[in-house]
């Protein structure tokens, strides 16, 4: 069974600090592995993407590989009260699809 | 119309009912998806199109049934649902091999009664 694991949260976090978003994945062939964006009544929208081992830096996001641990993490720097929403993980497999966590709630505080 | 349009965005069903809901991308893809997302579970991948090919149909109860007549077009036709399968119903496109990740639609939100 492929899988992909986040902690559900909620994770709470006051406005200006560092959100840190972790999930592992089981499947050892995963290639490619994405962070989303999910609203309340929304649908997910992709905010970053990695590929290969290492950071991956976009504006206040940075994304984190580590297939040795199969390991994924999204960093938010100044993190906003708008940051507030469900962050899905995904892994591909079998080349061309998309598993997904659970997601982990975020909120931000004032 | 740009991205990923679905319809209708909420839906209401009795157990005999049938019904359609239809999704059309605007992005040049030539793959196709519909999830599932009920809530506190993954997103499920239920079907996949290819080039208009299903090329992937994961364990998914007869009573949903795809269509995809052409690369831009995905429809799943809804027939003797149960109350269980109420959910958010996902449809997402991408490029070929999905490297670049999936562009997903609005959704529609199905109640069965």
């Amino acid at each position: 069974q492929k899988e992909v694991e986040q902690n559900s949260g909620p994770l709470s976090v006051p406005e200006g600090a560092i959100a840190s978003l972790n999930c592992t994945y089981s499947d050892r062939g995963s290639q490619s592995f994405f962070w989303y964006r999910q609203y309340s009544g929304k649908s997910p929208e992709l905010i970053m993407s990695i590929y290969s081992n290492g950071d991956k830096e976009d504006g206040r996001f940075t994304a984190q590989l580590n297939k040795a641990s199969q390991y994924v993490s999204l960093l938010i720097r100044d993190s906003q009260p708008s940051d507030s929403a469900t962050y899905l993980c995904a892994g591909t497999y079998n080349t061309d699809k998309l598993i997904f966590g659970t997601g982990t709630r975020l909120q931000v505080f004032p | 119309e740009t991205g990923v349009t679905q319809t209708p965005r909420h839906l209401v069903m009795g157990m005999t009912n049938k019904k359609s809901l239809k999704c059309e991308q605007h992005l040049g893809h030539n793959a196709m998806y519909w999830y599932k997302q009920s809530a506190k579970k993954p997103l499920e991948l239920m079907f996949v199109y290819n080039f208009k090919e299903q090329t992937e149909n994961n364990s998914v109860p007869s009573r949903f049934s795809p269509e995809c007549p052409n690369s831009s077009h995905l429809f799943l036709h809804l027939h003797t649902l149960q109350p269980e399968d109420s959910a958010l119903y996902l449809c997402a496109s991408s490029e070929a091999g999905g490297r670049d990740g999936y562009t997903f639609g609005s959704g529609t939100r199905l109640t069965v009664v």
